[in-house]
């Protein structure tokens, strides 16, 4: 069955150092695939989104590109702040729409 | 503007209790899901419902009920039949078939058991 799995945390970093959050999925034709965020004590907020391959989805400075060839949807930002300290999710919808499937998330911490 | 709305955002139960969590949205989904969390763990669903007066189980319904008598309304009941039932508890919801759109959810409710 489809389902994503993402590199485990807890993830610390410095405040502008480089963030990779590594997600790739199993899924047969082409799922669209999300990243959620869930700052301290709140539900997840959608982050961004990509709904073909190779589509790049961009929101508050993250960036995620679809990867059909590498199945990957990997979670970049250039230079993280404190306020970036929060759970991230990697998330698939397949291909038919009925299904969606959670990645355990990545917990990130930026310090001063 | 639209969105989805749970209360109380803070419950304490205690045991022997059932305890009703609410879930409200106005965005005109029919499809509606609740989650648990626990800390430091993924989601895990409970139950979800595609239409008014119908809901599946999830992974984990043992010891929860629902009921959906309005597409606005989503209730979850944390019965005395769950034994752990301390977690974060989250509400979703999407269209039907959410492919490109996915869920939105709730800011949630944190159940504690005392």
């Amino acid at each position: 069955g489809d389902s994503v799995t993402q590199m485990e945390g807890p993830v610390t970093l410095s405040e502008e150092a480089f963030l990779t959050i590594n997600c790739t999925y199993t899924a047969t034709g082409y799922p669209s695939l999300f990243w959620y965020v869930q700052y301290p004590g709140e539900g997840l907020q959608l982050l961004l989104k990509a709904t073909k391959a190779d589509d790049k989805g961009s929101n508050k400075g993250f960036e995620a590109t679809y990867r059909k060839e590498t199945t990957s949807f990997h979670l970049e930002k250039g230079s993280v702040q404190v306020s970036d300290s929060a759970v991230y999710f990697c998330a698939l919808s397949d291909q038919g729409g009925n299904q969606f499937y959670f990645g355990t998330g990545t917990s990130l911490t930026v310090i001063p | 503007d639209g969105g989805i709305t749970q209360s109380p955002k803070y419950l304490f139960r205690k045991e022997g209790q059932n305890v009703t969590l609410s879930c409200e949205q106005n965005l005109n989904h029919d499809a509606m899901y609740w989650y648990r969390q626990d800390p430091g763990q993924g989601l895990r669903l409970i139950y979800y419902s595609q239409i008014v007066n119908d809901f599946q189980k999830g992974d984990i319904a043992e010891g929860y009920s629902v009921s959906r008598e309005k597409k606005e309304s989503f209730p979850l009941t944390v019965t005395s039949a769950q034994k752990n039932p301390t977690a974060f508890y989250l509400c979703a919801s999407s269209i039907v078939r959410p492919g490109g759109y996915g869920y939105t959810f709730g800011s949630g409710t944190r159940l504690t058991v005392v």
